[in-house]
């Protein structure tokens, strides 16, 4: 089955504690991404990746780091988290051509409370 | 930047009312893609449809409509005979051509009571 897998879907953890919350999609995507979920905020990007080792800045990327060593996994990175980063995670993939080029797929989603 | 207006925070309607959804983009780029998504109470995200900027006819998929209106950047999205199950938030996204971040709005959480 096609489908972007992320984990853990839920976390509780504390300030400072690093933690990684994995990404990984079985399509042969070229472009991921991570988006950050608020309510009245809708959902903001975090980083974006055309391939592999490319990697760049969304909208937030304050607190957060990513790497694309392979193209099928995207994780996302906190070093020092902090509670401002209490949210729902999504990660999403794509085609970046050809027919269905850009139509997201989307994780199920993980939600990170720190503490 | 690119921008989107989604004016209507939440909706509630009755079952088998009409609704429309309204969005409202801002970008910099003469072309460029335009979706939606859904993300129904269990919180999955879920395609509904994308659109290219050249192509300014209105498509209909069942129930569901979107009307695009280049001149005033807006692509509106209709349920047609509203169904509990379409309980959901909405969000439109555009995203120009040679970007590479998409930009989501706000969301629309639409109640449909039975």
């Amino acid at each position: 089955e096609a489908q972007v897998t992320q984990n853990p879907r839920y976390l509780i953890t504390v300030t400072g504690k690093k933690l990684t919350v994995t990404c990984s999609q079985n399509m042969n995507h070229e472009y991921m991404s991570w988006y950050r979920q608020d309510p009245g905020l809708g959902l903001r990007q975090i980083y974006y990746s055309m391939n592999v080792e490319v990697t760049d800045k969304g909208d937030v990327p304050e607190g957060y780091k990513v790497s694309r060593k392979e193209k099928r996994n995207f994780p996302l990175i906190l070093e020092s988290p902090s509670p401002n980063q209490t949210s729902l995670y999504f990660c999403a993939s794509s085609l970046w051509g050809g027919e269905g080029a850009n139509v997201l797929t989307f994780g199920a989603g993980s939600r990170l409370t720190v503490l | 930047a690119q921008k989107v207006t989604q004016a209507q925070t939440e909706i509630s309607v009755v079952e088998k009312e009409d609704v429309t959804l309204d969005c409202v983009y801002e970008t910099r780029d003469t072309t460029y893609y335009l979706f939606w998504y859904k993300q129904p109470p269990s919180g999955e995200l879920v395609f509904l449809i994308r659109r290219n900027s050249f192509d300014e006819q209105n498509e209909i998929s069942g129930r569901y409509s979107w009307n695009f209106q280049k001149s005033t950047s807006s692509f509106n999205f209709t349920i047609t005979a509203s169904q509990v199950v379409d309980s959901a938030v909405y969000f439109c996204a555009p995203r120009d051509n040679y970007g590479q971040n998409f930009v989501f709005g706000p969301g629309t959480r639409l109640s449909v009571l039975p």
